[in-house]
């Protein structure tokens, strides 16, 4: 059975610095994957795809992550912090053709001044 | 565009009563899942259904009975509340014959069950 795994449920990063939240999956064929955020007291929303395209996925608000098939992750990055970017990120993978995702327990993002 | 709306935001119950939350969507999604969220145990799926006329147990589906009678609604219903169903729910849709199963999610609501 697929399962996803974050490292972390705690990131804290300084404003201005890399952002790096880690995801790997358990699968022996490419799923599509996906990286949701939640800021405080909302809903998920989708932050970017992979869907067996390009291996580099640009999403909004300046995160990309990138596919790497030998090492099963699909790690999310941001080149520079911002207080705006303080949430919990959920990394998901949905083999293809099931209906359903399965979810990582999710890493909260705090960023310091 | 509303996307997908949920009814109440919030509500406090006392244990043993019944109770409905709402969910409808208006994008013509075939696919709809309840997930509740608690602390440490990330997203745990519910009760899905893949399209109108048909559900399915997800992870944790005791204690909960869904209902699809339309492709625009799917109410999640407590019949007796205990506080172990004090959650934040989470209502999502997909457009499964799109091929990728991108969810998207409702607001929210949050059960409080004393």
């Amino acid at each position: 059975a697929q399962s996803v795994t974050q490292l972390g449920s705690h990131v804290s990063v300084s404003e201005g610095a890399l952002v790096l939240l880690r995801c790997n999956y358990s699968s022996s064929v490419p799923p599509y994957l996906f990286w949701y955020v939640q800021y405080p007291n909302q809903g998920l929303q989708l932050l970017l795809k992979y869907t067996s395209a390009a291996t580099l996925v640009k999403g909004i608000n300046g995160f990309e992550a990138e596919f790497k098939k030998s090492e099963t992750s699909f790690h999310l990055t941001k080149p520079s912090a911002h207080m705006s970017d303080a949430a919990e990120y959920f990394c998901a993978v949905s083999d293809q053709g099931n209906y359903q995702l399965i979810w990582g327990a999710g890493t909260k993002l705090i960023i310091k001044p | 565009i509303a996307g997908i709306t949920q009814a109440p935001t919030s509500q406090i119950l006392a244990a043993g009563r019944r109770m409905t939350l709402r969910c409808t969507q208006d994008m013509r999604h075939n696919a709809m899942y309840w997930y509740r969220q608690d602390l440490g145990l990330g997203l745990r799926l519910i009760h899905y259904s893949n399209t109108a006329g048909t559900t399915g147990k997800g992870e944790v589906p005791d204690g909960y009975s869904v209902s699809r009678a339309n492709t625009d609604d799917f109410p999640l219903t407590l019949a007796s509340a205990v506080p172990s169903q004090t959650s934040v729910y989470f209502c999502a849709s997909s457009d499964s014959g799109a091929g990728v199963n991108e969810q998207f999610f409702g607001p929210g609501t949050r059960l409080t069950v004393l």
